[in-house]
C-alpha cells in the first residue's frame, strides 16, 4: 500500500538557519503530495501542497517539490522563525483513485526554533 | 467561516465502556473523514464518507468501531468496549468534493481520548 517516510525529530535550529526535512513515499499510481503543519495547541493545517510531478508547492517561506524521479517531497525554508515551531506532516493522496483521496501521513517531524 | 467542530474536546472513560465522538463538517463540504493520531502508529485513516455512497471503513481497526453520517453532515465515531489502546485524538477532517485532486481536507481540532 501507499506509505510515506519522513525523517525523524526532533530538530532543533536556531533563528535564521536554514530547514530542511526529507520526506519520501512509495504509492501506486499518481498521487498529490502536502505538507501539514501542527502548531503548539492547534489542528492539524495545510501548509502546501502539489499534485502533479515537478509542481513546487509554497507558502510561508517553505517550499517543497514533488519529485516523482526520487519519489521525494523535501520541505525547506531559508530562514525559520521561533513561530515556525511546530509538527510538519508529510501526506499523500490517492489521487484519481475511487477512495475519495484519503491522506496517508508520515509520522510527523518536530521543529523547535530557538531564539 | 466556521470550520470544522468537534466534541467534547477532551473523553476519559473506563476501559469496557462505549464512548461516542462528533463531528460537525464545513458546511456543504460533502467528503468526510476520521484519522487517528496516537503515539504508537502515527496519523492514520479511519473512514470516509462521501455524500449519501457507502463509506470506505478500510481503515477501521477493528469491528468495535463504526460511524455514521446523518443527513450527509454531522458524523458520530462509536467505539465499543473501548481498550487502554484506543486511547488517542480523534481527527474529523471535511472536503468539498471528494475526488477533485485540488480540494484540501480541512480538520477539526480533534477529540482527545484517554482509556483508563
Amino acid at each position: 500500500g501507499d506509505s510515506v517516510t519522513q525523517m525523524e525529530g526532533p530538530v532543533t535550529l536556531s533563528e535564521e538557519a536554514f530547514l530542511t526535512i526529507n520526506c519520501t513515499y512509495t504509492a501506486t499510481g499518481y498521487p498529490s503530495l502536502f505538507w501539514y503543519v501542527q502548531y503548539p495547541g492547534e489542528g492539524l493545517q495545510l501548509l502546501l501542497k502539489a499534485t502533479k510531478a515537478d509542481d513546487k508547492g509554497s507558502n510561508k517561506g517553505f517550499e517543497a517539490t514533488y519529485r516523482k524521479e526520487t519519489t521525494s517531497f523535501h520541505l525547506e525554508k531559508g530562514s525559520v522563525q521561533v513561530s515556525d515551531s511546530a509538527v510538519y506532516f508529510c501526506a499523500l493522496s490517492d489521487g484519481w483513485k475511487a477512495a475519495g483521496n484519503k491522506l496517508t501521513f508520515g509520522g510527523g517531524t518536530r521543529v523547535l526554533v530557538k531564539p | 467561516g466556521a470550520g470544522v467542530s468537534q466534541s467534547p474536546s477532551n473523553k476519559v472513560t473506563e476501559k469496557g465502556k462505549d464512548v461516542e465522538l462528533r463531528c460537525d463538517p464545513i458546511s456543504g463540504h460533502t467528503a468526510l473523514y476520521w484519522y487517528r493520531q496516537s503515539l504508537g502508529q502515527g496519523l492514520e485513516f479511519l473512514i470516509y464518507f462521501q455524500g449519501n455512497s457507502a463509506p470506505d471503513k478500510s481503515g477501521l481497526p477493528s469491528d468495535r468501531f463504526s460511524a455514521e453520517r446523518t443527513g450527509g453532515s454531522v458524523s458520530t465515531l462509536t467505539i465499543q468496549r473501548t481498550q487502554q489502546e484506543d486511547s488517542a485524538v480523534y481527527l474529523c477532517a471535511s472536503r468539498p468534493l471528494a475526488g477533485v485532486i485540488d480540494h484540501e481536507q480541512y480538520f477539526g481540532p480533534g477529540t482527545r481520548l484517554t482509556v483508563t
